[in-house]
């Protein structure tokens, strides 16, 4: 089974803060990864998916990067609503998705 | 618009079954897999399967294997997912989602099963 690993697990940061969480799989996955943010009592929200193709809709200052094992997810400007948990997923070999990043207002 | 409305909330005994279901609309029902996700409160998200409306073929993570069986109704457009043996920890919140090659865009509003004596 392909495991994912994210980090930070936690991460306190301000409005127009840039972030950067990474996720890192077990094995290879080539680019099979999408990102999604949860808020607490709602389903997840697909930001990115196939390493950093932007989902419709979603605001611009959201990108992803990376390939093989190590993926990053980039907020250029930390916005209010921005403020929830992230999860990466990999869909290379079924899903498996990373344990989670909240971010919090510092 | 696609929609998938899911089932109200259940509360179970341990050692019961609970049947939740996902009412798909807003798209040809056949063209994209359903799958499950669940996840316990305050903790991750936990892929537990799908299930192709087509042909029902059927994956499902091998630590739910015997005990869940996924189903789908292509007369009702509606996707089934059913946990047998129930536990404490199967207490969660259950999500289906529209399948898109690996991700999924769409999901339902969640199903809170409660597992408890």
């Amino acid at each position: 089974d392909i495991q994912m690993t994210q980090s930070p697990s936690t991460l306190s940061a301000s409005v127009g803060d840039r972030v950067t969480i990474t996720c890192r799989a077990s094995q290879s996955i080539s680019r099979w990864l999408a990102w999604y943010q949860q808020k607490p009592g709602k389903a997840p929200k697909l930001l990115i998916y196939k390493a950093s193709n932007l989902e419709s809709g979603v605001p611009s200052r959201f990108s992803g990067s990376g390939s093989g094992t190590e993926f990053t997810l980039t907020i250029s400007s930390l916005q209010p609503d921005d403020f929830a948990t992230y999860y990466c997923q990999q869909y290379n070999d079924f899903w498996t998705f990373g344990q989670g990043t909240k971010v919090e207002i510092k | 618009q696609v929609q998938l409305v899911q089932s109200g909330a259940e509360v179970k005994k341990p050692g019961a079954s609970v049947k939740v279901s996902c009412k798909a609309s807003g798209y040809t029902f056949t063209d994209y897999g359903i799958c499950w996700v669940r996840q316990a409160p305050g903790q991750g998200l936990e892929w537990m399967g799908c299930i192709s409306p087509y042909n029902g073929n059927t994956n499902y993570v091998q630590k739910f294997q015997g005990r869940v069986t996924m189903t789908t109704d292509t007369t009702t457009t509606t996707a089934y997912m059913e946990l047998k043996s129930l536990r404490s920890n199967d207490t969660a919140m259950y999500y289906c989602g529209r399948d898109r090659g690996g991700i999924s865009p769409h999901w339902g509003q969640g199903t809170l099963v409660t597992v408890s004596s």
